[in-house]
């Protein structure tokens, strides 16, 4: 059964303090692998999708990364409003598979 | 630019009664989705449809129907609400010229709440 699963379910930094949320997936055919982030009471905002094993992927303080059984979204010197719930989905027959994120809160 | 646009925000049905939500996109993508998101629960696909005139069930779609008669319209139909359905619902459009996938733009969302 195709799968994905996001760890840790929650996250706590204070600012500054990179790490690194992990997505793990169990999919036949990998098309694409979805970062999104979300914030309260809205829908998933865009962030990266990768293609394939090695491809890396940056935004501000965020790099994305892909290997052939997960991929990590790394957060450098985070600050408060890096504060969401990251999402990670992989792309499978034309539909996304999600998992069911990881709640990241920074605090100053 | 709209992008992809939902309503209602919010909704509150009683057990039994029907409603639809609406989906409209501008980009002229041609996949749309719906997907629910309860707590903890992640996001998970009720329908699809690869293009106008084309539908298909995902994960979950007991209990809903949809149609797909134009390329930038994607509503969903929920038949004699039930408790269970009490979720937030998400449309997305995409668009893949047979490489890569772009988009992947959710709307922002309808919540209801069936009692």
């Amino acid at each position: 059964e195709d799968q994905v699963t996001q760890s840790p379910e929650a996250l706590r930094l204070q600012e500054g303090e990179s790490s690194s949320l992990n997505c793990s997936y169990t999919v036949s055919g990998l098309r694409g692998l979805f970062w999104y982030r979300q914030d309260p009471g809205k829908g998933p905002e865009f962030l990266f999708t990768l293609y394939s094993a090695g491809e890396e992927k940056e935004k501000e303080r965020l790099k994305a990364t892909l290997t052939k059984k997960e991929s990590f979204l790394h957060i450098t010197a985070p600050k408060p409003e890096d504060s969401a719930t990251y999402l990670c989905a992989v792309l499978h027959d034309d539909k996304l598979i999600f998992g069911t994120g990881t709640r990241l809160q920074v605090f100053p | 630019n709209a992008g992809v646009t939902q309503t209602p925000k919010f909704r509150i049905l009683k057990i039994g009664q029907s409603m639809t939500l609406q989906c409209t996109q501008d980009m002229n993508h041609n996949y749309m989705y719906w997907y629910r998101q309860d707590p903890g629960m992640g996001l998970k696909l009720i329908y699809y449809s690869v293009g106008a005139g084309i539908t298909d069930k995902g994960e979950v779609p007991n209990g809903y129907n949809v149609s797909r008669s134009t390329t930038e319209d994607f509503p969903l139909r929920l038949e004699l609400a039930a408790p269970s359905q009490t979720s937030v619902y998400f449309c997305a459009s995409s668009y893949w010229d047979r490489v890569y996938w772009y988009g992947y733009t959710f709307g922002s969302g309808t919540r209801l709440t069936v009692v």
